[in-house]
């Protein structure tokens, strides 16, 4: 199936750095969604956003809906340990009404 | 919030007997429920989309006579991997989509097939 470019693969920062991810598509979503998922459990939703260059905030988190539909990108400020897992994009033509489309996953290590 | 319940979290069956994994939503009735598959290191992977009371719709690639699925109420979905081999060990995980409370995840459920 189809499966939305995520990157980078992995990071490895140090406690307090910032984080900057990204997802990039071919085709257009109307709604993206930003997941955490830690070893062992399902996906938990982080942000959710709607449309286009929509910018949202969830505490240390932002991310932003691109202009062109096709991309969207986290930001984590000032990393703190509980950061670590895997995070993944998620597009969906309507939210609620459509199958999602993942993205490949970014795994956030932080060294101490 | 919206709570997803899955069960079992784990299981480990013999090759070739078949496993039923439960997705209830807890707190809200869903109209649709999604089921993925995850492989180690790996994103999830659609397997199938189940709207209560009508048949799943299965993403290209899934044995639908495989992976058995029944939405009987707006409350519970299952997944039955019949027949389970080795290659089908993975971890499962379900979603449910219900209006405004978009897409909620259960906990997963790994399947070792030994």
């Amino acid at each position: 199936g189809q499966q939305l470019n995520q990157s980078p693969q992995s990071m490895f920062i140090q406690e307090g750095e910032d984080v900057s991810m990204n997802c990039t598509s071919s085709s257009i979503f109307n709604t993206w969604l930003w997941y955490k998922q830690d070893p062992g459990e399902g996906p938990v939703l982080l942000i959710a956003l709607y449309k286009a260059g929509e910018l949202t905030s969830n505490g240390r988190l932002t991310a932003q809906f691109g202009i062109t539909r096709k991309d969207s990108f986290l930001n984590i400020s000032a990393s703190i340990p509980s950061d670590v897992g895997i995070y993944f994009c998620a597009g969906a033509g309507n939210f609620g009404n459509e199958k999602l489309t993942f993205g490949t996953g970014t795994r956030l290590t932080i060294i101490p | 919030g919206a709570v997803v319940s899955q069960h079992p979290s784990w299981v480990i069956c013999k090759s070739g007997t078949s496993v039923k994994i439960e997705c209830r939503s807890l707190d809200f009735q869903a109209t649709t429920m999604f089921w993925y598959r995850q492989f180690p290191k790996q994103s999830l992977m659609l397997m199938a989309t189940s709207n209560e009371g009508s048949k799943a719709t299965y993403e290209q690639g899934v044995e639908k006579d495989k992976f058995l699925i029944n939405h009987a109420s707006l409350t519970l979905s299952t997944l039955t991997v019949t027949s389970a081999h080795p290659e089908d060990s993975s971890f499962y995980i379900c979603s449910a989509q219900e209006g405004m409370v978009g897409y909620t995840f259960g906990s997963g459920t790994r399947l070792t097939v030994v």
